[in-house]
């Protein structure tokens, strides 16, 4: 079993919406971190959390540590937008990946 | 500008042969990670390596060897024991080990 899960699997939306994307983990953890993989392969950091909140332009990252559970929202939707979005936890030493978000954003 | 390389892009394996992948970074990064992505699953960790001339096994090891006698490079050996070495394999680096990583842009590698 993953310690790391993401809902949904794929997601498909129009242009424009509201996008929400969920992350659930079973251990306590010192950070969350949600990355963006383009189509290419490449990574990118997004955001990394402790607690609380962060916002960046039209995305928007929420952590509550008590229910272990983190959500990425993305505002105003774009086709530029469409990448596998994945939420990686570390505890102790380690980082553990879930296994990612397929966000397609259509015209 | 700075920034990590893998290379190459794409890499072709037959049976029996050992394949090294590149990785190199100029961000003065003492840390540096080998992943492996496979369809459906999360990244997993292969080594990691906290400062020149140490590394650690992370959590699928078996096949694969690396070696840290630069701190900007951490190449990747896939050897003919990895029975199953077909996935996109990332590399990463962070300036000290558990600070945030920052990802290559992959090397896929197939198996003919």
């Amino acid at each position: 079993k993953n310690e790391v899960e993401q809902s949904p699997q794929n997601l498909t939306a129009q242009e424009g919406e509201f996008i929400t994307i969920n992350c659930s983990y079973s251990v306590g953890i010192s950070a969350l971190h949600w990355l963006q993989q383009h189509p290419g392969g490449g990574i990118v950091s997004l955001f990394m959390l402790s607690s609380g909140k962060k916002k960046h332009g039209r995305l928007i990252a929420t952590i509550n540590i008590q229910e272990k559970h983190s959500s990425l929202h993305i505002t105003a939707s774009h086709p530029r937008d469409s990448a596998v979005y994945i939420c990686a936890v570390r505890f102790d030493n380690d980082m553990r990946f879930g296994a990612g978000t397929r966000l397609t954003v259509k015209p | 500008d700075g920034g990590i390389t893998q290379s190459p892009k794409y890499l072709f394996r037959k049976e029996g042969q050992n394949v090294t992948l590149s990785c190199e970074q100029n961000l003065n990064h003492d840390a540096m990670y080998w992943y492996r992505q496979d369809p459906g699953q999360g990244l997993r960790l292969i080594y990691y390596s906290q400062i020149v001339n140490d590394f650690q096994k992370g959590d699928i090891a078996e096949g694969y060897s690396v070696s840290r006698e630069k701190k900007e490079s951490f190449p990747l050996t896939v050897t003919s024991a990895q029975k199953n070495p077909t996935a996109f394999y990332l590399c990463a680096s962070s300036i000290q080990h558990r600070e945030t990583q920052y990802f290559g842009p992959g090397t896929r590698l197939l198996v003919l």
